[in-house]
């Protein structure tokens, strides 16, 4: 079965400090989607960020970066220089590769991290 | 372009009734899914509909339930209401088939049931 565990439940920093949240997936798809999501407030999810299984390759948009380790399975996400406007629900969600006729669809995600970035 | 919208925003009902939510998808989107977002419960997965079919549904009992209409939107139907069905419901759509796979969401409708 699919599962995306994000241990952290709730994280505490004070603006401009580093912040990684950590994700942690199951599948026994070899080919799969992984992705991050913001929720701020309001309630909206905002998509972040998608990775494909075969592209291990770290990103970096900004003050925002994933480090994907399959050996690991695991997808981190790092805020750098964080900032009061990142406070939100961060969730890491899990989807395996669209193939026609053949996939599940829905993502399957983490029970997500609360990041609260204090002045 | 308009991204995902949902209505209405906020509902409250009570125990028993019947409601209606409403979604429409980014333009060219094929696929709408599902998500409903209930205090202590995460995310999880409704419905899935592409094309006018359902496609796969989550464990969730058979009073849930919808369609996808001709033009792509969708309604989530929720019959026999219970106090555990207050949640947020969100709404997401992508191009089904395609390599633009990325789930993008609405704002959501947060339901209450008294």
């Amino acid at each position: 079965a699919q599962k995306v565990t994000q241990a952290q439940t709730e994280i505490s920093v004070v603006e401009k400090e580093d912040v990684t949240l950590d994700c942690v997936y199951e599948t026994r798809d070899t080919t799969y989607y992984l992705f991050w999501y913001k929720q701020p407030p309001s309630g909206e999810l905002v998509f972040l960020i998608r990775r494909n299984s075969f592209d291990e390759q770290n990103e970096i948009s900004g003050r925002y970066s994933w480090n994907f380790q399959k050996s690991t399975s695991s997808f981190n996400f790092t805020i750098t220089a964080s900032q009061v406007v990142d406070s939100a629900v961060y969730f890491c969600a899990l989807s395996d590769l669209m193939n026609y006729g053949g996939s599940q669809g829905n993502l399957i995600f983490g029970k997500g991290t609360k990041l609260s970035v204090k002045p | 372009e308009a991204g995902v919208t949902q209505s209405p925003t906020h509902l409250i009902k009570t125990r028993g009734q019947q409601v209606t939510l409403r979604c429409s998808p980014i333009s060219g989107h094929t696929s709408v899914y599902w998500y409903q977002q209930a205090l202590g419960l995460g995310l999880q997965f409704l419905l899935w509909y592409d094309e006018g079919e359902e496609r796969n549904r989550g464990n969730f009992p058979p009073r849930f339930s919808g369609r996808q209409f001709p033009n792509y939107s969708s309604e989530l139907n929720v019959n026999a209401l219970e106090l555990e069905d207050s949640a947020l419901y969100l709404c997401a759509s992508t191009h089904y088939g395609s390599t633009q796979e990325t789930q993008y969401f609405g704002p959501g409708t947060r339901l209450l049931v008294l």
